[in-house]
């Protein structure tokens, strides 16, 4: 399978635990995105990726969260002490970010599913 | 500050025509994307507008215009598979990250 994938798919925590989340996108994709999506909602920007470089971090992305993409291709969400306010479905997304045009379109992972109890 | 609106929800009936608008307002805009999304599933994309103008595909089009700050999905010929979330996305800035309306629920019934 060649699209973007993510593990797991479903997680479930009690509240104060840590969880990590993983994201692997399309291999040639040097772009890579995270999002949050609660329900009746659209996704919303987490942060961003260049390569292994974090360019860009929503104001939404407190201290307990951090992410990762150290070689550049696989990237890590990690959630410390969590909180019910984390429940949501965590989306990863790539693309290839060449110039213009529709190469700008991002391919969206299945999602994790986050319940913090 | 950033402001994607669309209508939270939408009925239409199998074999009509049914429009989605979208208004935006960015402080970066490269563009603007309609994806779809099931319940349970991921997005998946539908079209992306730069330029001014309908871009037709099947049974999807896609309007924008940049000066109003406004788009619209059109869906003709509607099947029941098309009842589905209809998410419209500005490509913000020089990231790229998709600013995101919250949806329309699109129900389409026989």
């Amino acid at each position: 399978d060649t699209g973007v994938s993510q593990n797991p798919r479903h997680k479930i925590t009690k509240r104060g635990q840590n969880v990590t989340f993983r994201c692997d996108p399309i291999s040639e994709h040097n772009r890579l995105y995270w999002y949050r999506q609660t329900l009746g909602q659209g996704p919303e920007f987490l942060t961003y990726f260049q390569n292994e470089a974090q360019l860009e971090k929503s104001r939404l992305l407190s201290d307990r969260f951090s992410a990762e993409r150290p070689k550049g291709s696989f990237s890590t969400l990690e959630i410390q002490r969590t909180e019910q306010g984390d429940s949501a479905m965590y989306l990863c997304a790539s693309s290839s970010g060449l110039a213009g045009g529709v190469d700008n379109e991002q391919f969206f992972g299945p999602g994790t599913r986050l319940t913090v109890l | 500050g950033q402001n994607i609106d669309q209508p939270t929800e939408m009925t239409a009936t199998e074999g009509a025509i049914v429009q989605i608008n979208c208004t935006y307002q960015t402080s970066g805009f490269n563009g603007l994307f309609w994806y779809q999304q099931h319940a349970g599933e991921a997005p998946t994309f539908l079209s992306y507008n730069v330029l001014d103008g309908l871009e037709e595909k099947g049974r999807f089009s896609s309007f924008l215009s940049r000066s109003k700050g406004y788009s619209y999905l059109l869906l003709k010929e509607l099947q029941m598979k098309d009842s589905a979330s209809y998410l419209c996305a500005a490509d913000g800035g020089a990231t790229n990250k998709l600013i995101f309306g919250t949806g329309t629920l699109l129900a389409v019934q026989p």
